[in-house]
């Protein structure tokens, strides 16, 4: 059972082009969470999403970012536009219900998002 | 607004010492606690939860400890080898309907051989 997956693993972009981030989930799994850490910062949330579904965007900045996890597929993150500020690493995890308290995210390894 | 804070935020010491990671919120009315590991460019990986109806939980050499009423955990590592050189985060999850978590700035440490 493969874990969490996200590529690439580092992407580079120039100011102004847009960024792809892709998670596949843990098999199973319908819940996929993003976060993002930027350097020298803790891990913060960005959004919640089930299949076909945002549940909590709240982390979201309120332009450029988007999310989405169709029925089919990985869950993207998409930025436009990213500027020198979007520079960091982005981390999916997944879990497969909400209602075990028991229930522990896994996380993939992160895209290092580097823009010049 | 749950504020999660990690001291120190780096520690060095020698291999075979035990050591106590800090974490504190702000907010006392949590449903969990989790701590994860991440080594450098990498993901995280959990080591431990702990229900906010617990009080620690211990797996090897590690053990957590929760505090709900005074906003802490602790995470006790003994005999410290090489090999736990990584930041330690602890991580807050609020409500049972979110798996949202809210995480400190973490503690980097260094074990020395």
């Amino acid at each position: 059972n493969a874990g969490v997956m996200q590529n690439p693993r580092h992407l580079v972009r120039r100011r102004g082009q847009e960024a792809r981030l892709r998670c596949s989930p843990m098999k199973g799994h319908s819940h996929v969470y993003w976060y993002r850490q930027l350097p020298e910062e803790g891990l913060k949330f960005m959004v919640y999403l089930q299949k076909e579904n945002i549940i909590d965007e709240s982390g979201m900045p309120k332009e450029r970012f988007s999310a989405e996890f169709p029925k089919e597929g990985p869950s993207i993150l998409r930025i436009q536009q990213v500027v020198r500020g979007d520079s960091a690493a982005y981390f999916c995890a997944s879990s497969p219900t909400l209602g075990g308290t028991n229930e522990k995210l896994f996380f993939g390894s992160g895209t290092q998002l580097s823009v010049l | 607004k749950q504020e999660v804070t990690q001291i120190p935020a780096a520690l060095s010491v020698p291999e075979g010492e035990n050591l106590v990671l800090n974490c504190s919120f702000t907010d006392s009315a949590i449903y969990n606690l989790q701590w994860f590991r991440q080594d450098p460019g990498k993901g995280l990986t959990s080591l431990l939860l702990i229900q906010s109806s617990q009080r620690e939980q211990t797996s090897g050499r590690l053990n957590a400890s929760l505090d709900k009423s005074s906003g802490r955990s602790t995470l006790y590592i003994a005999a410290s080898q090489p090999g736990d050189s990584a930041t330690y985060l602890c991580a807050v999850r609020q409500t049972s309907n979110t798996g949202k978590l809210i995480f400190g700035q973490g503690t980097t440490l260094q074990v020395k051989p």
